[in-house]
């Protein structure tokens, strides 16, 4: 599989703060992106894609990738306590996804 | 869409005895995935098909790991004689074929397997 490396974590941030989550992947040749959002003892959860250069809001998500750089990351705006969890990266590898260990984001109130 | 499901949620088995795990996909989703996660770790490929054709199996996958999708809609996973070592989160997924690669793809729930 294809090496996925997430910044470690803890990562603790104070409410309405903005979370800054970085990725990296080894195979230039990748094409899709993604940012899984998984609560302790539940499964993962897509909240993001990215396929192009360049940044992709969704609320108050945003993915940005550079290709070149063969890096991803995801910036939480205003976090919310409900934002606490561990943010999985994953990668296309063909048909199926790579994903990194995770970062785990706190919210405290 | 009820997305993807998964049967049973828990299981505990003594080593050595076979379990089996059920997946139903998205309805429209003709991809579909089994992966496995341990404590920490992110989810680890195991195989996938595309309608019934089993396209792609880990080579990390021991031969006791077995998956059907005989129709191309649910599928099964087993795993014969089973070790502590299996006790993960057994987690599937379905696309739909996407622009890139594999599509985005959707989890169910996650069967918990312990062995004792």
């Amino acid at each position: 599989q294809k090496e996925v490396e997430q910044n470690s974590g803890p990562l603790s941030v104070p409410e309405g703060a903005i979370a800054s989550l970085n990725c990296t992947y080894s195979d230039r040749g990748s094409q899709s992106f993604f940012w899984y959002r998984q609560y302790s003892g539940k499964s993962p959860e897509l909240i993001m894609f990215i396929y192009s250069n360049g940044d992709k809001e969704d609320g108050r998500f945003t993915a940005q990738l550079n290709k070149a750089s063969q890096y991803v990351s995801l910036l939480i705006r205003d976090s919310q306590p409900s934002d606490s969890a561990t943010y999985l990266c994953a990668v296309n590898d063909d048909y199926k996804l790579s994903f990194g260990a995770g970062t785990t984001v706190t919210v405290r109130a | 869409d009820t997305g993807v499901s998964q049967d049973p949620r828990h299981k505990i088995t003594k080593r050595g005895q076979n379990v089996t795990f059920r997946c139903d996909p998205i309805s429209e989703h003709n991809r579909l995935y089994w992966y496995r996660q341990t404590l920490g770790q992110g989810p680890e490929f195991l195989t996938y098909f595309q309608n019934e054709a089993q396209l792609e199996k880990s080579r990390l996958l021991s031969d006791r790991f077995s998956a059907e999708r005989p129709k191309g809609s649910f599928s099964t996973l087993e795993i014969q004689r089973t070790e502590q070592g299996d006790s993960a989160m057994y987690l599937c997924a379905s696309s739909y074929p996407g622009t890139s690669g594999g599509g985005e793809q959707y989890f169910g729930p996650g069967t918990r397997l312990t062995v004792t």
